[in-house]
């Protein structure tokens, strides 16, 4: 099992242009998290899915922030347009129903100039 | 709203040394996890707690969890260089035979000196 992947591991990109973090989950799980961490704020829980669908995103900062599962093996969080503030490391986690804790992918580190 | 709170957020120990994590809670829940992260790496798990008075040990960490005091903690014992990390407990707020939804304090990091 290669475990959560996500991609790219480092993005820079200029304020104002659209970033998009993607996230295969482990086979079989149906949960799908997203996360950001920053020093200020800490682990804040953005979206998540189940069996593909977006249970609750009451977390996502704003509407520039907006995320997808079209599969139950792949995921998108995207910004358009990005600022300096969205600089973090996003990490995708995922789990599967009747287990315990989440396995979290290697995280993003996205920084926005 | 659940809140999360370890204390204490920062923490430079010798070697040697024993010391403890604490994690408070705010709401009922009987499910809490623990966490490491490595310096610009992701989180691994440590421990999952599963019921009131559950205690597991790996090395020299032990972690419990007292569900009536909303409290769980990480003893360190005999601390060693290579512990140093941030430490993250999470609580579990999902129902059950769901997915998880956790919540996390907000990390201690520990600093091992030789």
């Amino acid at each position: 099992d290669a475990g959560v992947i996500q991609s790219p591991r480092h993005e820079v990109t200029e304020m104002g242009q659209e970033v998009t973090l993607r996230c295969k989950p482990i086979s079989g799980h149906d949960y799908l998290f997203w996360y950001r961490q920053t020093m200020m704020r800490g682990l804040e829980l953005l979206i998540y899915f189940n069996n593909n669908v977006p249970i609750d995103d009451s977390g996502m900062p704003e509407d520039r922030f907006s995320a997808k599962m079209p599969n139950a093996s792949f995921s998108t969080l995207k910004i358009q347009p990005s600022e300096p503030r969205d600089s973090a490391v996003y990490f995708c986690a995922s789990s599967r129903q009747g287990n315990y804790g989440y396995t979290f992918g290697s995280g993003t580190r996205l920084t926005v100039v | 709203e659940l809140k999360v709170e370890q204390n204490p957020l920062f923490l430079s120990m010798q070697e040697g040394k024993n010391y403890t994590i604490y994690c408070n809670y705010s709401t009922t829940s009987d499910r809490l996890y623990w966490y490491r992260q490595d310096p610009g790496k992701s989180l691994e798990s440590l421990f999952v707690l599963l019921s009131n008075g559950a205690v597991k040990q790996e090395g020299r960490l032990m972690a419990s969890l007292d569900t009536k005091a909303r409290l769980s903690t990480l003893h360190i014992t005999a601390a060693v260089h290579d512990l140093s990390a941030t430490y993250f407990c999470a609580v579990d707020m999902g129902a059950y035979n769901a997915g998880n939804m956790l919540t996390f304090g907000g990390g201690t990091r520990l600093m091992v000196k030789p």
